[in-house]
């Protein structure tokens, strides 16, 4: 089983919907990233989060620690909105198994159409 | 203030030579993170290193790769007689602060050819 889940796998949606990307973990954490790769390559950092919930415009991202699970929202998407977007909790240095640091999901490919 | 940096942005080297990826963190920045992106697979840690020390090297391959981050200049990913599966895009990313303590900020990648 992997350690990050995320979901769905694929989006599409026209522009203006809601978005929800969801992801969830097995691995103790003392925080969880949410990242964008635009079709360039490139990696934005969009929020670091150890509990509840932060907002930065049109995204918003929440945590619930005990239940290992996140959530990135877009609200009024666009299409400059279309990227991957990859869910990065960051490990408890030595909380056992495998590597410290940040885990990655496979991410969740967004397309919002115009 | 700039970014995280990287170049080569694209090196193309051939079966049997060495790689040398080098990695400017953002001013003020003194840990930096190097992470790997294989052709459609999702990133993996490599190392995190602060000035002068290697902090966590769990997720480099045990041959081959070494990274350092010297006093002055950039940090350094180094991969001798690379082979085909080393090719893929090679990330660095620097924080303020250390790990688990603050975000991440990613450099542009050096996406790595082996012929």
């Amino acid at each position: 089983k992997n350690e990050v889940e995320q979901s769905p796998q694929n989006l599409t949606a026209q522009e203006g919907e809601f978005i929800t990307i969801n992801c969830s973990y097995s691995v103790g954490i003392s925080a969880l990233h949410w990242l964008q790769q635009h079709p360039g390559g490139g990696i934005v950092s969009l929020f670091m989060l150890s509990s509840g919930k932060k907002k930065h415009g049109r995204l918003i991202a929440t945590i619930n620690i005990q239940e290992k699970h996140s959530s990135l929202h877009i609200t009024a998407s666009h299409p400059r909105d279309s990227a991957v977007y990859i869910c990065a909790p960051e490990r408890f240095r030595g909380s056992g198994g495998g590597a410290d640091g940040l885990t990655f999901g496979k991410g969740t490919h967004l397309i919002i159409q115009p | 203030n700039a970014g995280v940096m990287q170049n080569p942005r694209h090196l193309v080297r051939r079966r049997g030579q060495e790689a040398r990826l080098r990695c400017s963190p953002m001013k003020g920045h003194s840990h930096v993170y190097w992470y790997r992106q294989l052709p459609e697979e999702g990133l993996k840690f490599m190392v995190y290193l602060q000035k002068e020390n290697i902090i966590d090297e769990s997720g480099m391959p045990k041959e081959r790769f070494s990274a350092e981050f010297p006093k002055e200049g950039p940090s350094i990913l180094r991969i001798q007689q690379v082979v085909r599966g080393d090719s893929a895009a090679y990330f660095c990313a620097s924080s303020p602060q250390a790990q688990g303590a603050g975000e991440q900020y990613f450099g542009p990648g050096t996406r790595l050819t082996v012929t």
